[in-house]
């Protein structure tokens, strides 16, 4: 069974301040992607990674895949209270393509 | 275009009993896939149907168990209910591609008594 391990598992942080979400495997991806999950609603993509040390930027956020492609990041600057949200990192494998979720992160930004 | 719905929303039932859960996809996804989601095991993959087959399935019970039909709506079901079935049962569209976009759903909070 491939598992992604996220962390912090929970972080409360004030406006205006920066985070590093973490998303950690022992398993090779072939690509990884980010969602954000807000109450009531299913998740949505944020991005998908596909090349090993590659960096995206989503004007606030700045995901990277690891040169291993077993592991990602996801920055926020200046973090918003619309940034809250839960934020799921999902690997993709093999010819199934299936996605294997992250345990989750729930950021809290307080105005 | 109108996105992934699911019906009902929400669902309470009692322990033993059976439910069915619907999920519409979006226009043109022929892939449908279940997640359950529980605060103690994350989003896990229940089983996805591609063309009225399903293609994968994930580590459940057969009590779960699923079917699509040739309009690509799709639909799961658990018979003998426990309480630990009480979960978000999110479906998720996608059109399967080299690097798949899957559209959520908003869910169906199912609650077992």
């Amino acid at each position: 069974t491939q598992l992604l391990e996220q962390s912090p598992q929970f972080l409360s942080i004030q406006e205006g301040e920066n985070l590093t979400v973490y998303c950690n495997s022992s398993s090779v991806f072939s690509s990884l992607q980010w969602y954000r999950q807000e109450p009531g609603e299913g998740p949505v993509l944020l991005v998908t990674v596909v090349t090993g040390g590659e960096v995206k930027k989503l004007k606030r956020l700045t995901f990277q895949f690891g040169d291993a492609r077993k592991d990602s990041s996801l920055h926020i600057t200046a973090a918003q209270p619309g940034d809250t949200g839960l934020y799921l990192c999902a690997g993709i494998s093999g010819s199934a393509r299936q996605l294997t979720f992250g345990s989750g992160t729930q950021l809290t930004v307080l105005p | 275009k109108a996105g992934v719905t699911q019906t009902p929303r929400y669902l309470i039932k009692t322990r033993g009993q059976q439910v069915t859960l619907s999920c519409s996809p979006i226009s043109g996804h022929r892939s449908v896939s279940w997640y359950q989601q529980t605060p103690g095991q994350g989003l896990q993959f229940l089983f996805e149907y591609f063309s009225e087959t399903q293609r994968n399935k994930g580590n459940f019970p057969g009590r779960f168990s699923g079917r699509q039909f040739s309009n690509s709506r799709s639909e799961m079901n658990v018979s003998t209910l426990e309480l630990g079935d009480s979960a978000l049962y999110l479906c998720a569209s996608s059109v399967p591609s080299s690097t798949d976009t899957q559209y959520f759903g908003p869910g169906t909070r199912l609650t077992v008594l």
